[in-house]
């Protein structure tokens, strides 16, 4: 079976600290990895995404995430967070079975303290 | 704006009345997906369309639901005889696998709200 499972539902850290997002994944087959942010009242931003091909990855507003296979994890960090990272972020992990299973986890709310 | 789009972005009903949703998807994409987003909750697969064929279904997708994409191109969900239940964000994304790793571009999403 395949699960997402995000090991924190909120985290809390000052501006200009390292922000961790914790997510593990489990799955039978080679997995697609990705971390989406959803700001309120807007719509899911792709942040980053692992394809098997480098196991740290780089996205958009200095995040970064590395794959872990020995450990099925897929942990987001930043170096320094920014007030504006204050959001929902979603690991989901797809599955190309034949069909496309996506599977989203439960989110972790990013509070940004001033 | 090229991205995807969903209309109408909130829809407030009355229990037993039937509601549809449209998605737009990026002109190039193939394959067009229904998420469905309660408070406090990560989306749901609801349903996949590559081209105007319906490939998956979730559980999720109860026959009071329908989803189409006639022709490959615009996509949209139908919810007949609406519960209090399906109050949630509807969410619709968008890929092609044709630039490599089949992403997912999501739309803003489009509210319901049953009375």
């Amino acid at each position: 079976a395949q699960s997402v499972t995000q090991l924190d539902s909120h985290v809390s850290v000052s501006e200009g600290t390292p922000v961790l997002l914790r997510c593990n994944y489990s799955s039978s087959y080679s997995p697609s990895l990705f971390w989406y942010v959803q700001h309120p009242n807007k719509g899911l931003q792709l942040l980053l995404k692992y394809t098997s091909a480098a196991t740290l990855v780089k996205g958009i507003n200095g995040f970064e995430a590395e794959f872990k296979k020995s450990e099925t994890s897929f942990h987001l960090t930043k170096p320094s967070a920014h007030m504006s990272d204050a959001a929902e972020y979603f690991c989901v992990v797809r599955i190309n079975t034949g069909g496309f299973k996506t599977i989203f986890g439960a989110g972790t709310r990013l509070f940004v303290k001033a | 704006d090229t991205g995807v789009s969903q209309n109408p972005r909130h829809k407030i009903t009355k229990r037993g009345q039937n509601v549809t949703f449209r998605c737009d998807p990026i002109s190039e994409h193939n394959r067009l997906y229904w998420y469905r987003q309660t408070l406090g909750q990560g989306p749901e697969f609801l349903t996949y369309f590559q081209n105007e064929a319906q490939l998956e279904k979730s559980r999720l997708l109860s026959d009071r639901f329908s989803a189409e994409r006639p022709k490959g191109s615009f996509s949209t969900l139908e919810i007949q005889r609406t519960e209090q239940g399906d109050s949630a964000m509807y969410l619709c994304a968008s890929s092609t696998a044709l630039a490599g790793v089949d992403t997912q571009y999501f739309g803003p999403g489009t509210r319901l709200t049953v009375l």
